[in-house]
């Protein structure tokens, strides 16, 4: 079954506390994204990976960081997270940038206190 | 600014009557996917209109891109409560812009 997986589904940290989401795809996709979904907002890429070792920004960056070691795995690690980063964050994977279906995460809930 | 705006942002109604959820932008797409999204889970693809003027139909809904390719409309027909969600619009160049998106509740 095709999957994106991500954790934690639920988490509350506070201010500064790195952490780390995880993303894991089984499609074999090259493409990957970060989203964060706000309210009246909408959905907005923070980052996203073309391919292994190939990761660029999104519209709303800052604050976050990511990596793409392995094709499976596209980890999103916040390193000082602060309350603005309170949002449901979702990974997505398709076999290209656009066009072609994308596979989302269930979304993770991140509140930071 | 949202680059796509969605209208209505919410909308409810009894199950049977019918329902347009509207997708407007000032810039021309490639192409336009319409996502529903459900309380605990992530969006998922129901179609993806490429040529102005286009409409496809998905059982009860009916999905249609404007001639200019800036705009689209998903109308659904006789709704039921399984239809409820969330309807978002992305519109596709070399990436996915989202719409804010449209809270859709249908009362039995």
């Amino acid at each position: 079954e095709a999957q994106v997986t991500q954790n934690p589904r639920y988490l509350i940290t506070v201010t500064g506390k790195k952490l780390t989401v995880t993303c894991s795809q089984n499609m074999n996709h090259e493409y990957m994204s970060w989203y964060r979904q706000d309210p009246g907002l909408g959905l907005r890429q923070i980052y996203y990976s073309m391919n292994v070792e190939v990761t660029d920004k999104g519209d709303v960056p800052e604050g976050y960081k990511v990596s793409r070691k392995e094709k499976r795995n596209f980890p999103l690690i916040l390193e000082s997270p602060s309350p603005n980063q309170t949002s449901l964050y979702f990974c997505a994977s398709s076999s290209m940038p656009s066009g072609n279906t994308i596979y989302f995460g269930e979304g993770s809930w991140l509140t930071v206190v | 600014t949202q680059l796509l705006e969605q209208s209505p942002q919410f909308l409810s109604i009894q199950e049977g009557e019918n329902l347009t959820v509207y997708c407007n932008s000032s810039s021309v797409f490639s192409s336009l996917q319409w996502y529903r999204q459900e309380p605990g889970e992530g969006p998922v693809l129901l179609v993806t209109v490429v040529t102005g003027g286009e409409v496809k139909k998905l059982k009860r809904l009916t999905f249609q891109f404007g001639d200019a390719r800036k705009d689209s409309s998903l109308h659904i027909t006789a709704a039921q409560p399984g239809d409820t969600g969330l309807y978002l619009c992305a519109g596709v160049d070399y990436k996915l812009s989202f719409g804010a998106g449209t809270t859709v509740t249908v009362r039995a």
